[in-house]
């Protein structure tokens, strides 16, 4: 089975400065890897995805995430934050040969950009 | 965002009223999800529809029946329930099916409140 693990229920940084937000997952088969970010009284939005080929993936708003098989990890970074990325984030996996879209969330990141 | 629509937005109720959840989604996919967000947990896969089939139900309690009646509209059907159950319920779509694999598309979802 699958589990997602996000290692910090909340990252206060300040505006323009680096973050980054760490998932670990644990799988025995191959799986797809997905960051999703879900605003205040909003629904989630997906940010980036991996599915194959190169293990560096850019995502929108200015996010990207490296796929790390051999440490199972899937870290969500962005060079230069602002106070409109304050939100929750959410990685989820999938198992690869899976067709029925099971998604397994983590328990998610609250991310508080600070002026 | 029109991809995926969720009415009510907000709902409350008491715990011995009915009430259903709308979803219903305009990028003509063949899955569709109900998940639920409480607070301070990951979210919780409750129902998969693939072609309008229930695929999965995570031991959910019966007081929560899913409705599919065509691949564009998701229901929830609320009867009975309880104060543990107020959480936010999400919907989402995606195209699934052998070896292609979609991305899940969410809606702003339904706020529940029971009292």
């Amino acid at each position: 089975a699958q589990s997602v693990t996000q290692l910090d229920s909340q990252v206060p940084v300040f505006e323009e400065a680096p973050v980054e937000l760490r998932c670990n997952y644990s799988s025995s088969v191959s799986v797809y890897l997905f960051w999703y970010v879900q605003y205040p009284n909003q629904g989630l939005q997906l940010l980036l995805k991996y599915l194959s080929g190169s293990t560096l993936v850019k995502g929108i708003n200015g996010f990207e995430a490296e796929f790390n098989k051999s440490q199972t990890s899937f870290h969500l970074r962005k060079p230069s934050v602002h106070i409109s990325d304050t939100a929750e984030y959410f990685c989820a996996v999938r198992r690869g040969s899976s067709n029925t879209g099971k998604l397994i969330f983590g328990q998610g990141t609250t991310l508080q950009v600070k002026p | 965002e029109t991809g995926v629509t969720q009415t009510p937005r907000h709902l409350v109720m008491g715990m011995t009223n009915k009430k259903s959840l709308k979803c219903e989604q305009h990028l003509g996919h063949n899955a569709m999800y109900w998940y639920k967000q409480s607070a301070k947990k990951p979210l919780e896969l409750m129902f998969v529809y693939n072609f309008k089939e229930q695929t999965e139900n995570n031991s959910v309690p019966s007081r929560f029946s899913p409705e599919c009646p065509n691949s564009s509209h998701l229901f929830l059907h609320l009867h009975t329930l309880q104060p543990e159950d107020s959480a936010l319920y999400l919907c989402a779509s995606s195209q699934d099916g052998g070896e292609y694999q979609e991305t899940q598309y969410f809606g702003p979802g339904t706020r529940l409140l029971v009292l």
